[in-house]
């Protein structure tokens, strides 16, 4: 069973600095994995989509790492600012068939202080 | 586009009653997904279709959950009756095809069950 579980759970950071999201899984037999944000109250956008095939993705002052082998991927934030505020959560199909049934981490809670 | 659109944006209702949420997806995409979201047990896929047809159900919870989708552009979630432990969040996403792809999530539907 695909199990996928976010560290830190929360994080608070001064704006300007550069900081890391965890995101790690239990199978890595996976197709591809996304990140997401969810701000206070929204839905949840589309930051990064990374194929199996892949090893990163950048968008602007985003850039997203995936290692299969060790079941692994980060979310790396550049230069913070505080409309960065919001919960990350990464995601992962579910193995098997044409199937896009995603399996969701608990999220990591970032706060960037002005 | 518009994006997703949910209605209602909050709904409060008392144990017992029927709840109807709603979900337009976003025109063109062939798969339509309903997701719950809870502090305890974080973003749950309930059922998902794709092309109008259910694909997999397997989230949904008990028999006084169902969900229908009459036309590639209307879906219905219904809780008959709701009881207390269905508050939640319940969100409609919707993607271009059946996996591989991102998911454009609707801002969703706040639920509480007295």
């Amino acid at each position: 069973k695909q199990e996928v579980t976010q560290i830190p759970a929360a994080l608070s950071v001064p704006e300007g600095e550069n900081l890391v999201l965890n995101c790690s899984f239990t199978d890595s037999a996976i197709y591809n994995l996304q990140w997401f944000r969810q701000d206070p109250g929204k839905g949840l956008t589309s930051l990064l989509l990374i194929q199996s095939s892949q090893r990163e993705q950048t968008s602007g002052r985003l850039n997203a790492s995936l290692d299969k082998s060790s079941g692994r991927s980060t979310l790396y934030i550049a230069a913070s600012q505080p409309g960065d505020s919001a919960t990350y959560l990464c995601a992962v199909p579910l193995k098997g068939g044409a199937t896009n049934k995603l399996i969701f981490g608990t999220g990591t809670l970032l706060a960037v202080q002005p | 586009d518009a994006g997703v659109i949910q209605s209602p944006r909050h709904e409060v209702t008392e144990m017992g009653q029927e709840v109807t949420l709603r979900c337009k997806p976003i025109s063109g995409h062939n798969s339509l997904f309903w997701y719950r979201q809870t502090m305890m047990r974080g973003l749950e896929l309930l059922i998902y279709f794709n092309n109008n047809v259910p694909i997999d159900d397997s989230g949904m919870p008990e028999d006084r959950f169902s969900a229908k989708m009459p036309n590639a552009s209307f879906s219905t979630l219904k809780i008959q009756p709701s009881e207390p432990r269905d508050s939640a969040v319940y969100f409609c996403a919707s993607s271009p095809g059946t996996y591989q792809e991102t998911q454009y999530f609707g801002p969703g539907t706040r639920l509480l069950v007295l």
